[in-house]
């Protein structure tokens, strides 16, 4: 079993959809979790950085965190063409430690 | 720009042969992690450096070596290239609010 898994999609939406993006993992012991977002052959760019369970809102973004289900979200509201890209989530259990991804979700938004 | 420096963009070369890849981190950072992203597999961790020493080996090959320089720069040595090397090879360090911030990358293509 992966520790991250992440549906590949291909997702495409509407523009000014709510899209939502999810990962779940296996490690109990996860408690950093990160979005990126990568567009085409391009370095990931950091989105939302949380620790533990709960919500984090960063302008149209929104990262939920919910670890007693293994289980993370990250929200698009309004979404845009310029939000299309791939998005991968990320976790750790220690800041120190490596990072580990899911394959990465491929959204398109359609004007 | 993210400050992490990944050269060369682009490599093209032969079976059987040995490049090395260069990172330079973000100024003042200690850290180093080199990830491997393919097509069919996503981010893959191979190795952490810290401060010139190894810190975390992930799923990185016999066929490959890195090491930390003083200066903290770091390179990724791919010897005896196969076709299944192909792939980006991401370099990062510490982002400032937690997690990852990743070079530009070197695309690898083993013809």
């Amino acid at each position: 079993q992966k520790e991250v898994e992440q549906d590949p999609g291909p997702l495409s939406v509407p523009e000014g959809a709510i899209v939502s993006l999810n990962c779940t993992y296996s490690n109990s012991a996860f408690q950093y979790f990160m979005w990126y977002r990568q567009y085409s052959r391009k370095g990931p760019e950091l989105l939302m950085y949380t620790y533990s369970s709960g919500n984090k809102e960063d302008g149209r973004f929104t990262a939920q965190v919910d670890k007693s289900s293994k289980y993370i979200s990250l929200f698009i509201r309004d979404s845009q063409p310029s939000d299309s890209a791939t998005y991968l989530c990320a976790m750790s259990a220690n800041t120190g430690n490596q990072f580990y991804f899911g394959t990465g979700t491929s959204l398109t938004v359609i004007p | 720009d993210s400050g992490v420096t990944q050269t060369p963009k682009h490599l093209i070369t032969a079976t059987g042969q040995r490049v090395t890849l260069r990172c330079s981190p973000r100024s003042g950072d200690l850290s180093v992690y080199w990830y491997q992203q393919s097509l069919d597999q996503g981010l893959q961790f191979l190795i952490q450096y810290y401060n010139g020493e190894e810190r975390a080996k992930g799923n990185i090959l016999e066929r490959f070596s890195a090491q930390q320089f003083p200066d903290l720069h770091s390179e990724l040595n791919l010897s005896s290239l196969e076709l299944g090397d192909s792939a980006l090879y991401f370099c990062a360090s510490s982002h400032p609010v937690g997690g990852y911030t990743f070079g530009s990358g070197t695309r690898l293509t083993v013809v």
